[in-house]
């Protein structure tokens, strides 16, 4: 089983939709748990990070954990053309040290339709 | 907002020759990091780096791999002997402090193609 799977997509959805993307995991020693939004040649940039289990709200996104099922969500709503992009999910563990090994989903393509 | 730096953006080289990667961290951080991405593929770890010394690296940085800071501002990563299978997306990035609520700031990118 893969440390973190993603559905790949891609997902393609009209504007205004709401857009539910999703990973799930293996290890349970994750516990940080975050979306990164990757545009078109870009590095991943940091949407939404949660702790453990529960929800995080900011603005149009919403993250959801789920550390009993293994399973993390990130919500949309109201999504815009702008919002086109892919969507990685990435985990760490709870590490001493200097170190903020990440691992990442393989990402998912969602295209927003004007 | 600060913003990593990468360069080149594009990078084409032999099998076999040594490249190095650039890279201009966000100033006031401490913690280093290079990631690649193979196309199609995952977002993958290759080292963490901080206090000029390693902190953790993968089973993919190998001997062939390196990672320096020469001085007050660059991060570079070295692959000595370039092989087809080092062709990937390279990405740097940053933090302030480590531990894994702490938001890493990642560049654009050197896309490595070795022929």
């Amino acid at each position: 089983q893969k440390e973190v799977e993603q559905d790949p997509g891609p997902l393609s959805v009209p504007e205004g939709a709401i857009v539910s993307l999703n990973c799930t995991y293996s290890n349970s020693a994750f516990q940080y748990f975050m979306w990164y939004r990757q545009y078109s040649r870009k590095g991943p940039e940091l949407l939404m990070y949660t702790y453990s289990s529960g929800n995080k709200e900011d603005g149009r996104f919403t993250a959801q954990v789920d550390k009993s099922s293994k399973y993390i969500s990130l919500f949309i709503r109201d999504s815009q053309p702008s919002d086109s992009a892919t969507y990685l999910c990435a985990m760490s563990a709870l590490a001493g040290g200097a170190t903020n090994k990440l691992i990442f989903g393989t990402g998912t393509l969602l295209a927003v339709q004007p | 907002e600060p913003e990593v730096t990468q360069t080149p953006s594009h990078q084409v080289t032999q099998m076999g020759q040594e490249v190095i990667l650039r890279c201009v961290p966000i100033s006031n951080h401490l913690y280093f990091y290079w990631y690649r991405q193979i196309l199609g593929q995952k977002v993958e770890f290759l080292v963490s780096f901080y206090n000029n010394e390693i902190s953790e690296k993968s089973e993919i940085f190998d001997d062939q791999f390196s990672v320096e800071r020469p001085d007050g501002s660059n991060f570079t990563l070295k692959i000595r002997s370039t092989k087809l299978e080092d062709s990937a997306m390279y990405f740097c990035a940053s933090s302030a402090r480590p531990g894994g609520n702490e938001k890493l700031f990642f560049g654009s990118g050197t896309q490595l193609s070795v022929l």
